[in-house]
This record gives structure tokens, C-alpha cells and sequence, in this order.
């Protein structure tokens, strides 16, 4: 059974820090990893989507990679600022063939950002 | 606009009355799933569709069904409703023959069971 695990569970750091959040998995037949993010009561947003075939992906301020190896991915938000603080969260689609269509959920790290 | 749309976004009911939340998507997307989201138990799989007519379970799919009659639609059912199925319900979608694309999420469903 897949296992996601993020490591910290919360994160507060100050405006314009560079950080890195961490998402580990159990079984390294993925299909693709997804980061998201979620604010309070709200929806989950996609941040970045990485392929099993891919090493990183990158949108503006933020940066992704994936080890599948290791069974480690990173989301590396750089410059942070007040309006980046929300959970983000880690999910692996499994292989399609042997799990197609099952996907598992880290638990999230919750960042805040002070002025 | 493309979206996933969940209906309703708060709900408030008694134990045993069924009760269904609907979720539509406007993106022709061929996959669409639901899931729970509970405090310290993260967000887990409910039942996944990947096409019409073809449903599966998830993770936690005990007191739930689901049907995929129409590729937008993929409602969620609670026959019996009971207290431990309150929670924060997500329906999302994706293009899953699309190997470069995520998840599409709905806004979430707060449930609450009484």
C-alpha cells in the first residue's frame, strides 16, 4: 500500500526566506506527482504537476523535483512571501497498469510566512 | 471558464436520511474522484471514475456509492448517512489519457451529520 508522508508538519518562516518542503512515498511505481496547494476551508489549487519520467518541474517562484529511486520529491519555494502561507500538499497517482486511477495524499505541511 | 463544481457547499442532516452530492465538470475530462479530507487523516480516496460507467473504489468507500451515467457528472451518495461521515468532501477530475495533466479540484462539500 502507498504511504505519503510530509515532513514538516508545519513551517514558519520570514518573509523572503527560501525554503523546502519534503514528500516521501512508499512505492516508487508512480504514475505522476502533484503538488498542491490548499488555504483555509477552501479547495486545493495545483501547483506543479511531475511526470515519472521527469527529474523537475519549475513555475515562477516555485520548484519541484522528484527522486523516484529514493521515493523523495521536493517543492523549493524561493523568496517567500506573506501570501504563500497555506497548506501545501504532496499526491502520487500509482502506476496505471497494476492501480489505475488510485492516487494517495500526503498530509500536508502547513506554511506561514511572517512579514 | 474550466471548472469542477460541487454542490452543495454546506450541508447539515440527520443520521439515516440519503442524501447525494453532486459534482459536475465542464473540461470532457475521462477520470473524476472524490474524496474525504478529515483532520489528522488527510485527504483519503472515496470511489474514482475512469469513464462512463466505469467505477472503482478507493481507499474508504464503505457507506458510499457512486455513478457515472454522463461523462460531466459523477454524483456522490449517501444512502444512510451516519455521524462518522462528517467531513469535507473533494471531487476532481482529470484528463487522465493525458499524460502531462493533474487534478482538477471542486471547491468542497462540508458535511455534517447529526
Amino acid at each position: 500500500k502507498q504511504e505519503v508522508t510530509q515532513i514538516p508538519a508545519a513551517l514558519s518562516v520570514p518573509e523572503g526566506e527560501n525554503l523546502v518542503l519534503n514528500c516521501s512515498f512508499t512505492d516508487s511505481a508512480i504514475y505522476n506527482l502533484q503538488w498542491f496547494r490548499q488555504d483555509p476551508g477552501k479547495g486545493l489549487t495545483s501547483l506543479l504537476l511531475i511526470q515519472s519520467s521527469q527529474r523537475e518541474q519549475t513555475s515562477g517562484r516555485l520548484n519541484a523535483s522528484l527522486d523516484k529511486s529514493s521515493g523523495r520529491s521536493t517543492l523549493y519555494i524561493a523568496a517567500s512571501q506573506p501570501g504563500d502561507s497555506a497548506t501545501y500538499l504532496c499526491a502520487v497517482a500509482r502506476w496505471r497498469r497494476t492501480n489505475a486511477g488510485k492516487s494517495t495524499f500526503g498530509d500536508g505541511t502547513t506554511l506561514t510566512v511572517k512579514p | 471558464e474550466a471548472q469542477v463544481t460541487q454542490n452543495p457547499r454546506y450541508l447539515i442532516t440527520v443520521t439515516g436520511k440519503k442524501l447525494t452530492v453532486t459534482c459536475s465538470q465542464n473540461m470532457n475530462h475521462e477520470y473524476m474522484s472524490w474524496y474525504r479530507q478529515d483532520p489528522g487523516l488527510g485527504l483519503r480516496q472515496i470511489y474514482y471514475s475512469m469513464n462512463v460507467e466505469v467505477t472503482d473504489k478507493g481507499d474508504v468507500p464503505e457507506g458510499y456509492k457512486v455513478s457515472r451515467k454522463e461523462k460531466r457528472n459523477f454524483p456522490l451518495i449517501l444512502e444512510s448517512p451516519s455521524p462518522n461521515q462528517t467531513s469535507l468532501y473533494f471531487c476532481a477530475s482529470s484528463p487522465w489519457e493525458g499524460p502531462y495533466y493533474g487534478y482538477t479540484f471542486g471547491s468542497g462539500t462540508r458535511l455534517t451529520v447529526v
